[in-house]
Order: structure tokens, then sequence, then C-alpha cells
């Protein structure tokens, strides 16, 4: 399996600002999804985008992916207090003979903060 | 659905204890993983399970490790004996599909003295 390498290490931005994190994978893919992580909590899910999309929105998320760099960004548009977590990129597993291997692979993500 | 329970949410024991870390995973999820979270290795992934049968244990430290999923419904993780540096907060995760979006619990933390 891989895993994604998210850019920076760690963002600190004000509340109401945007935020965007970026991703860079090694291997082609047919989905990119994303995850948050709260202090002390399990991961979240928040988007899976396909290969054959350039850009999905939830909310206020904006993921956008180019296939053909390899790497894909997450946008957080008027950032507030509680998106204050760590944010991971996952790329599918790889798959093999017999199969895929089932599990993902995360990287050390992006630390954000949001300041009030 | 309640999402993946686990149990329970703290352990504090002493070195050489045995500890039992539990799981149930989403309804109908064919999958299921256990991860380790450490601020020095980050997410690592322990062993997970397709259909209740392990697929890929590399992750498991040592033989102090096993894990168990006698049912669709039910996994344990067991750390026998258990050691100061086991301390660290264990995920379990369920999904649908290989590769399909992950569920996780809300972990247990693990304090090994």
């Amino acid at each position: 399996s891989q895993q994604g390498e998210e850019d920076p290490q760690a963002l600190s931005i004000q509340e109401g600002e945007n935020a965007t994190m970026n991703c860079s994978y090694k291997t082609s893919i047919n989905n990119l999804q994303w995850y948050r992580q709260n202090s002390g909590r399990g991961l979240v899910h928040l988007i899976l985008i396909r290969s054959n999309e350039r850009e999905k929105h939830s909310g206020r998320l904006r993921v956008t992916l180019d296939t053909s760099k390899k790497s894909s960004s997450l946008l957080i548009t008027a950032s507030r207090a509680a998106d204050t977590a760590s944010y991971f990129c996952v790329p599918p597993p790889r798959v093999n003979y017999g199969g895929s291997q089932g599990n993902l692979i995360f990287g050390k993500g992006t630390k954000l903060s949001v300041k009030p | 659905d309640a999402g993946v329970i686990q149990s329970p949410r703290h352990e504090v024991t002493e070195m050489g204890q045995e500890v039992t870390l539990r799981c149930k995973p989403i309804s109908g999820h064919d999958y299921l993983f256990w991860y380790r979270q450490t601020m020095m290795r980050g997410l690592e992934l322990l062993i997970y399970f397709n259909n209740n049968v392990p697929i890929d244990d590399s992750g498991m430290p040592e033989d102090r490790f096993s894990a168990k999923m006698p049912n669709a419904s039910f996994s344990t993780l067991k750390i026998q004996p258990s050691e100061p540096r086991d301390s660290a907060v264990y995920f379990c995760a369920s999904s649908s599909l290989a590769g399909n979006e992950q569920f996780f619990g809300p972990g247990t933390r693990l304090t090994v003295l």
C-alpha cells in the first residue's frame, strides 16, 4: 500500500481565514480520501474524490485532484476554531494479484490550528 | 447504527499485566482494522481482518500482541504481558469494501505503568 504525504506539516491561521493543505502520492490511483482527526478522537472521513473528478465540494471543504501531478489539495473556507485538527490524505491500497490488500496507510498529516 | 464501539475507553494497568481491548464493528462491514497511535510513530496499522479472517498482521509488534475475531460483530486485541512502551491510543475501524471509507471508533487510551 502507499501513503500520501501532506504538506505543510503544521499550519496556523486565524478564524475566518482559508486553510489550504496539500498532498502528494507516488503511484496511479483511482480515488483519494481525506480524513480529519480532532485531538484525542478517532479519524473521521471527510471526502473521497475519484480520479475522473478534478474538484469536489462538501460544505466548506473543497478538494482538488491533479492525477498528472499526483497531487491533491484540501481547502477549508472561512475556518472555525472547531476545524483545529490533523488532516490526512489517503490513497487507496494497491491492488495485488488476487485482489486488493484492503488496508489504508495514513501518513503524518497536516496539523491545522485555527486561532479564535 | 451506533458506529464502531470500543471498550474500554481508558485503561491503566501495570507492567506485566494482560490487557484486552474490544471492538464491535459496524454491522455489515466485512473489514476490521486495529491501529495504534503514538506521538512518535503516528498511526500504525497493526492487523486487519476480512470476513473474520486475519489478512495482514505484519504490523503486530511482537508475540505479546494477539488479535482475534470470533464472529462478525466482535474483535479483541490482547497484549500479554504489557510493557510501558505499549502505552498508546488503540483504534478499531471497519469498512464495507477494501479501500473504502473507514469508520473509526473513539479509541482506547492505554497507559502501562
